[in-house]
């Protein structure tokens, strides 16, 4: 099975950031990779597929680079409504697994 | 608009049974290959199975194979996941979500497996 690691696993920011989060896959899944948002409570969110094109209806501050093995989410100004958790997923080959999550809190 | 409502989840002994439904609405089921995703409480997303368009495709993660089986009815827009041989690990809010990637997703519905 596919291994995703992310990083890091918690990340304390303020409202106009910058922020990265990175996704490491264990062997090459080329740009078969998604992002999703997940606040407590709710459904987890699609926010983008295909490693970096944007899901219709996200707000274009969040953007997603890589191919093979890493890749990256960034979030070009954080707004109050961004603090979640988010997750990348392989959809490379069966199981299409889950990174850990990355908890995106307030500073 | 894109609905996906879960039910059948709940209260359930280990080594038992539940089957979990989904119905789908607002876009055409029949197109669409279907997931269950789970979450155990406070943990992170576990994908579980995915089905696709017509049934023939059947994948399942590896903590469930041979326990759990998912199915459809196009005819009643209906997803199912029956889950047997149930484990105190399998205890998490289940979700189904629509496609590849999941574009659209329900609820959920909590299982808790406890004696």
């Amino acid at each position: 099975d596919i291994q995703l690691t992310q990083s890091p696993s918690f990340l304390s920011a303020s409202v106009g950031d910058r922020v990265t989060i990175t996704c490491r896959a264990s062997q090459g899944i080329s740009n078969y990779l998604a992002w999703y948002q997940q606040k407590p409570g709710q459904a987890p969110k699609l926010l983008i597929y295909a490693a970096s094109t944007l899901q219709s209806g996200v707000p274009s501050r969040f953007s997603g680079s890589g191919s093979g093995t890493e890749f990256a989410l960034t979030i070009s100004s954080l707004q109050p409504e961004d603090f979640a958790t988010y997750y990348c997923q392989q959809l490379y080959s069966y199981p299409y697994t889950f990174g850990q999550g990355t908890k995106l809190e307030i500073k | 608009e894109v609905q996906l409502v879960e039910s059948g989840g709940g209260l359930v002994q280990p080594g038992g049974s539940l089957r979990l439904s989904c119905v789908a609405s607002g876009f055409t089921f029949s197109t669409y290959g279907m997931n269950w995703v789970r979450q155990a409480p406070g943990k992170g997303l576990e994908w579980v199975s995915y089905i696709g368009s017509s049934d023939t495709t059947i994948y399942y993660a590896d903590s469930v194979q041979g326990r759990f089986t998912i199915s459809r009815d196009n005819a009643k827009n209906s997803l199912y996941l029956q889950m047997s041989s149930l484990r105190d690990e399998d205890t998490a809010v289940y979700f189904c979500a629509r496609g590849r990637p999941p574009d659209s997703w329900g609820q959920g519905t909590l299982v808790t497996v406890s004696s």
